[in-house]
Protein backbone atom coordinates (compact mmCIF):
# COMPACT_ATOMS: atom_id res chain seq x y z
CA UNK A 1 0.00 0.00 0.00
CA UNK A 2 1.55 2.91 -1.21
CA UNK A 3 1.56 6.05 0.79
CA UNK A 4 0.77 8.46 -2.73
CA UNK A 5 -2.34 7.24 -3.96
CA UNK A 6 -3.34 7.06 -7.37
CA UNK A 7 -6.28 6.18 -9.52
CA UNK A 8 -5.28 2.45 -11.28
CA UNK A 9 -6.91 3.33 -13.96
CA UNK A 10 -8.04 6.54 -16.28
CA UNK A 11 -9.21 6.90 -20.00
CA UNK A 12 -10.10 9.61 -22.23
CA UNK A 13 -10.65 9.71 -26.77
CA UNK A 14 -8.22 11.06 -28.81
CA UNK A 15 -8.02 15.30 -28.32
CA UNK A 16 -9.70 15.25 -25.19
CA UNK A 17 -8.03 16.54 -21.82
CA UNK A 18 -7.37 13.88 -18.60
CA UNK A 19 -6.59 14.30 -15.29
CA UNK A 20 -4.64 11.82 -13.03
CA UNK A 21 -4.62 12.29 -9.06
CA UNK A 22 -2.44 11.70 -6.65
CA UNK A 23 -3.15 11.91 -3.06
CA UNK A 24 -1.07 12.05 -0.03
CA UNK A 25 -0.47 13.52 3.55
CA UNK A 26 1.04 16.49 5.42
CA UNK A 27 4.50 14.09 5.57
CA UNK A 28 4.81 13.97 1.79
CA UNK A 29 3.04 16.44 -0.91
CA UNK A 30 2.08 18.36 2.21
CA UNK A 31 4.86 19.84 2.80
CA UNK A 32 7.43 18.33 -0.51
CA UNK A 33 7.13 19.15 -4.17
CA UNK A 34 5.33 16.85 -6.79
CA UNK A 35 7.24 15.09 -9.61
CA UNK A 36 5.36 12.94 -12.44
CA UNK A 37 7.08 10.43 -14.85
CA UNK A 38 5.64 8.23 -17.33
CA UNK A 39 6.22 5.06 -18.24
CA UNK A 40 5.79 3.45 -22.15
CA UNK A 41 5.58 -0.32 -22.05
CA UNK A 42 8.59 -1.85 -22.12
CA UNK A 43 10.66 0.91 -21.22
CA UNK A 44 11.97 2.81 -18.68
CA UNK A 45 10.33 5.65 -16.38
CA UNK A 46 10.52 9.41 -18.23
CA UNK A 47 10.07 12.67 -15.89
CA UNK A 48 7.32 14.91 -17.11
CA UNK A 49 6.59 17.54 -14.16
CA UNK A 50 9.18 18.41 -11.47
CA UNK A 51 8.34 20.85 -8.67
CA UNK A 52 4.95 20.13 -9.19
CA UNK A 53 4.43 22.54 -12.32
CA UNK A 54 7.90 22.47 -14.67
CA UNK A 55 8.38 20.34 -17.30
CA UNK A 56 11.61 19.55 -18.50
CA UNK A 57 13.19 20.27 -21.61
CA UNK A 58 11.43 18.38 -24.49
CA UNK A 59 8.53 17.87 -22.55
CA UNK A 60 5.36 19.42 -24.97
CA UNK A 61 2.81 21.98 -22.67
CA UNK A 62 0.26 19.19 -23.24
CA UNK A 63 1.53 18.13 -19.87
CA UNK A 64 1.14 20.16 -16.60
CA UNK A 65 0.87 19.42 -12.87
CA UNK A 66 -0.58 21.27 -9.78
CA UNK A 67 -0.68 21.02 -6.58
CA UNK A 68 -3.80 21.97 -3.97
CA UNK A 69 -2.88 21.10 -0.15
CA UNK A 70 -2.07 17.34 0.16
CA UNK A 71 -2.83 16.66 -3.18
CA UNK A 72 -1.50 16.89 -6.38
CA UNK A 73 -2.73 16.23 -10.30
CA UNK A 74 -1.65 15.70 -13.90
CA UNK A 75 -3.64 16.56 -16.59
CA UNK A 76 -2.68 15.73 -20.44
CA UNK A 77 -4.95 18.00 -22.94
CA UNK A 78 -4.63 16.89 -26.38
CA UNK A 79 -4.63 13.46 -25.98
CA UNK A 80 -2.94 10.74 -28.31
CA UNK A 81 -2.46 7.80 -28.91
CA UNK A 82 0.96 7.49 -27.64
CA UNK A 83 0.02 9.04 -24.49
CA UNK A 84 -1.09 5.09 -23.45
CA UNK A 85 1.04 4.43 -20.45
CA UNK A 86 1.50 4.17 -16.52
CA UNK A 87 1.80 7.37 -14.78
CA UNK A 88 3.22 7.58 -11.83
CA UNK A 89 3.57 10.72 -9.39
CA UNK A 90 6.23 11.04 -6.34
CA UNK A 91 7.44 12.95 -3.57
CA UNK A 92 9.48 12.95 -0.48
CA UNK A 93 8.54 11.94 2.41
CA UNK A 94 9.62 13.79 5.83
CA UNK A 95 8.71 10.74 8.07
CA UNK A 96 10.59 7.61 6.07
CA UNK A 97 13.14 10.19 5.11
CA UNK A 98 13.23 9.50 1.63
CA UNK A 99 10.93 9.38 -2.18
CA UNK A 100 7.56 7.54 -2.58
CA UNK A 101 5.83 6.97 -5.59
CA UNK A 102 2.26 6.22 -6.04
CA UNK A 103 0.97 3.07 -7.33
CA UNK A 104 0.93 4.19 -11.03
CA UNK A 105 -2.12 4.93 -13.14
CA UNK A 106 -2.80 3.10 -16.63
CA UNK A 107 -3.93 5.62 -18.95
CA UNK A 108 -5.94 4.01 -21.92
CA UNK A 109 -6.59 6.31 -24.94
CA UNK A 110 -9.69 4.89 -26.62
CA UNK B 1 24.63 12.58 -24.22
CA UNK B 2 23.60 11.42 -20.50
CA UNK B 3 23.75 7.80 -20.11
CA UNK B 4 23.08 5.41 -17.36
CA UNK B 5 24.21 1.41 -18.08
CA UNK B 6 23.09 -0.95 -15.02
CA UNK B 7 25.03 -4.03 -14.91
CA UNK B 8 25.01 -7.30 -12.75
CA UNK B 9 21.85 -8.58 -12.37
CA UNK B 10 21.18 -12.25 -12.38
CA UNK B 11 19.64 -15.01 -10.89
CA UNK B 12 20.62 -15.97 -7.23
CA UNK B 13 19.06 -18.56 -4.77
CA UNK B 14 17.15 -16.88 -1.53
CA UNK B 15 19.99 -15.56 0.92
CA UNK B 16 22.34 -15.05 -1.44
CA UNK B 17 24.53 -11.67 -2.47
CA UNK B 18 24.77 -9.71 -5.24
CA UNK B 19 26.16 -6.45 -6.10
CA UNK B 20 25.03 -4.22 -8.88
CA UNK B 21 27.01 -1.56 -10.96
CA UNK B 22 25.76 1.75 -12.73
CA UNK B 23 28.68 2.90 -15.07
CA UNK B 24 27.55 7.03 -16.09
CA UNK B 25 28.75 9.30 -19.14
CA UNK B 26 28.20 13.35 -20.24
CA UNK B 27 27.50 14.85 -16.98
CA UNK B 28 29.58 15.55 -13.79
CA UNK B 29 28.79 12.76 -12.02
CA UNK B 30 30.12 14.06 -8.42
CA UNK B 31 27.83 16.75 -8.53
CA UNK B 32 24.69 14.58 -8.34
CA UNK B 33 22.38 12.16 -6.38
CA UNK B 34 22.21 9.09 -7.24
CA UNK B 35 19.26 7.18 -6.80
CA UNK B 36 18.20 2.89 -6.80
CA UNK B 37 14.64 2.43 -8.14
CA UNK B 38 13.03 -0.74 -8.40
CA UNK B 39 10.21 -2.29 -10.30
CA UNK B 40 8.56 -6.16 -9.75
CA UNK B 41 7.34 -7.88 -12.48
CA UNK B 42 4.03 -6.11 -13.12
CA UNK B 43 4.11 -4.16 -10.05
CA UNK B 44 4.75 -0.14 -9.81
CA UNK B 45 8.08 1.51 -9.17
CA UNK B 46 9.79 1.14 -5.95
CA UNK B 47 12.55 3.39 -4.61
CA UNK B 48 15.23 1.82 -2.59
CA UNK B 49 17.71 3.92 -1.97
CA UNK B 50 20.16 7.17 -2.29
CA UNK B 51 23.47 8.53 -2.49
CA UNK B 52 24.44 11.94 -2.12
CA UNK B 53 26.60 13.49 -4.38
CA UNK B 54 29.81 13.37 -2.33
CA UNK B 55 28.58 10.00 -0.48
CA UNK B 56 28.44 11.61 2.83
CA UNK B 57 24.55 10.85 2.69
CA UNK B 58 22.69 7.60 2.06
CA UNK B 59 19.26 7.04 2.37
CA UNK B 60 17.24 3.20 2.64
CA UNK B 61 13.91 2.00 2.08
CA UNK B 62 12.21 0.11 4.71
CA UNK B 63 12.17 -2.91 2.88
CA UNK B 64 15.78 -3.12 2.06
CA UNK B 65 17.38 -1.36 5.37
CA UNK B 66 20.16 -3.21 6.63
CA UNK B 67 20.34 -5.67 3.94
CA UNK B 68 21.61 -3.66 0.89
CA UNK B 69 23.85 -1.17 0.83
CA UNK B 70 24.67 2.16 -1.68
CA UNK B 71 27.89 3.21 -2.63
CA UNK B 72 29.84 5.71 -5.35
CA UNK B 73 33.24 5.87 -6.47
CA UNK B 74 33.45 9.28 -7.90
CA UNK B 75 36.49 8.86 -9.49
CA UNK B 76 35.27 6.27 -11.75
CA UNK B 77 31.32 7.85 -12.25
CA UNK B 78 30.13 4.95 -11.10
CA UNK B 79 27.33 3.62 -8.46
CA UNK B 80 26.72 0.66 -7.07
CA UNK B 81 24.36 -1.51 -4.73
CA UNK B 82 25.81 -4.09 -2.67
CA UNK B 83 22.52 -6.48 -2.12
CA UNK B 84 23.20 -9.16 1.12
CA UNK B 85 20.18 -11.62 2.21
CA UNK B 86 18.12 -11.52 -0.88
CA UNK B 87 14.65 -12.51 -0.47
CA UNK B 88 12.47 -13.89 -3.51
CA UNK B 89 10.44 -10.43 -2.96
CA UNK B 90 13.51 -8.94 -4.17
CA UNK B 91 13.27 -9.85 -7.19
CA UNK B 92 12.78 -6.83 -9.75
CA UNK B 93 14.42 -4.91 -12.49
CA UNK B 94 16.40 -2.60 -10.83
CA UNK B 95 17.04 1.41 -12.05
CA UNK B 96 19.98 3.42 -11.31
CA UNK B 97 18.79 7.04 -12.25
CA UNK B 98 20.09 10.94 -11.61
CA UNK B 99 18.90 13.51 -9.32
CA UNK B 100 17.83 16.46 -11.75
CA UNK B 101 18.74 19.15 -9.92
CA UNK B 102 22.86 19.40 -8.57
CA UNK B 103 23.48 18.93 -4.42
CA UNK B 104 19.95 18.16 -3.91
CA UNK B 105 18.29 14.73 -2.65
CA UNK B 106 15.18 14.77 -4.16
CA UNK B 107 14.12 18.51 -5.88
CA UNK B 108 13.86 18.48 -9.23
CA UNK B 109 12.66 14.68 -10.01
CA UNK B 110 15.02 11.51 -11.47
CA UNK B 111 15.34 12.67 -14.86
CA UNK B 112 17.88 10.11 -16.42
CA UNK B 113 17.26 6.30 -15.87
CA UNK B 114 19.07 3.50 -17.63
CA UNK B 115 17.09 0.78 -18.45
CA UNK B 116 17.28 -1.47 -15.64
CA UNK B 117 18.88 -5.01 -14.76
CA UNK B 118 17.09 -7.91 -13.67
CA UNK B 119 17.81 -9.40 -10.60
CA UNK B 120 15.49 -12.97 -9.78
CA UNK B 121 16.02 -15.06 -6.61
CA UNK B 122 15.09 -17.85 -7.12
CA UNK B 123 15.64 -21.54 -5.79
Amino acid sequence: QSLLTQPPSASGTPGQRATISCSGSSSNIGSNSVNWYRQLPGTAPKLLIYRNNERPSGVPDRFSGSKSGTSASLAISGLQSEDEADYYCAAWDDSLKGPVFGGGTKLTVL
Amino acid sequence: EVQLVESGGVVVQPGGSLRLSCATSGFTFREYTMHWVRQAPGKGLEWISLISWDGSGTYYADSVKGRFTISRDNSKNSLYLQMNSLRREDTALYYCTKEGGKYYYFNNGLDVWGQGTTVSVSS
